[in-house]
């Protein structure tokens, strides 16, 4: 196991309400960062956070937010979703060094928009 | 034109077969490249990373051609657990993000 965890594993929405998904890092990584994964396609970039602040963010409307608490960990915040928000939501944590740094996934967040 | 294309299958081979996968990506300023596994409903996990000289490991082949921006997995002696989605997976240098292909789904019959 790569010692990343996410919560909840499964969530059912309706269309229009606000979610917050959570995830905790690896032990000593510094960085997290979110990825949607539809049906058939593959992980798409959100967002990453480096020391509690946005390093880089994908072809992803605001209402996409995040965050990185001291310890790394990171929330993702979706507003008013849509029912195309219906995704596999990934979390990977990496300890920056360089300019790349390996990427740990974390088992992902099911989200369901009714 | 997506970033990085995979033909999707899916591949249906017996037991003991030889498998290749191919992948071509458009940021001629790529410089990090992997192939990803993913199993049904889990999360991707690092398979291996292609380096210019190609690299093996065990059954696994990777290769790289910067000329014509193609990237190969050949699996040898293919078995049952081998089943999966297998990701192509490329990164420019200064981007935060890995950007993935859509994957080639491997089903392994006996």
């Amino acid at each position: 196991e790569t010692g990343v965890t996410q919560s909840p594993t499964h969530l059912i929405k309706t269309r229009g309400q606000q979610v917050t998904l959570r995830c905790s890092s690896q032990s000593g990584h510094n960085t997290v960062s979110w990825y949607q994964q539809a049906l058939g396609q593959g992980p798409q970039f959100i967002f990453q956070y480096y020391r509690e602040e946005e390093n880089g963010r994908g072809n992803f409307p605001p209402r996409f937010s995040g965050l990185q608490f001291p310890n790394y960990s990171s929330e993702l915040n979706v507003n008013a979703l849509e029912l195309d928000d219906s995704a596999l939501y990934l979390c990977a944590s990496s300890l920056q060094r360089g300019d790349y740094n390996e990427q740990f996934f974390g088992p992902g967040t099911r989200l369901t928009v009714l | 034109r997506k970033e990085v294309e995979q033909d999707p299958g899916p591949f249906n081979v017996p037991e003991g077969a030889t498998v290749a996968f191919n992948c071509t990506y458009s940021n001629s300023a790529s410089q990090s490249f992997f192939w990803y596994r993913q199993d049904c409903r889990k999360e991707p996990k690092l398979l291996m990373s292609v380096y210019s000289s190609g690299n093996e490991d065990g059954r696994f082949t990777a290769q790289l051609n910067r000329a014509s921006q193609y990237i190969s997995l050949l699996i040898r002696d293919s078995k049952l657990s081998d089943s999966a989605t297998y990701l192509c997976v490329v990164k420019a240098p200064g981007r935060r993000a890995l950007t993935f292909g859509s994957g080639t789904r491997l089903q392994v019959q006996p």
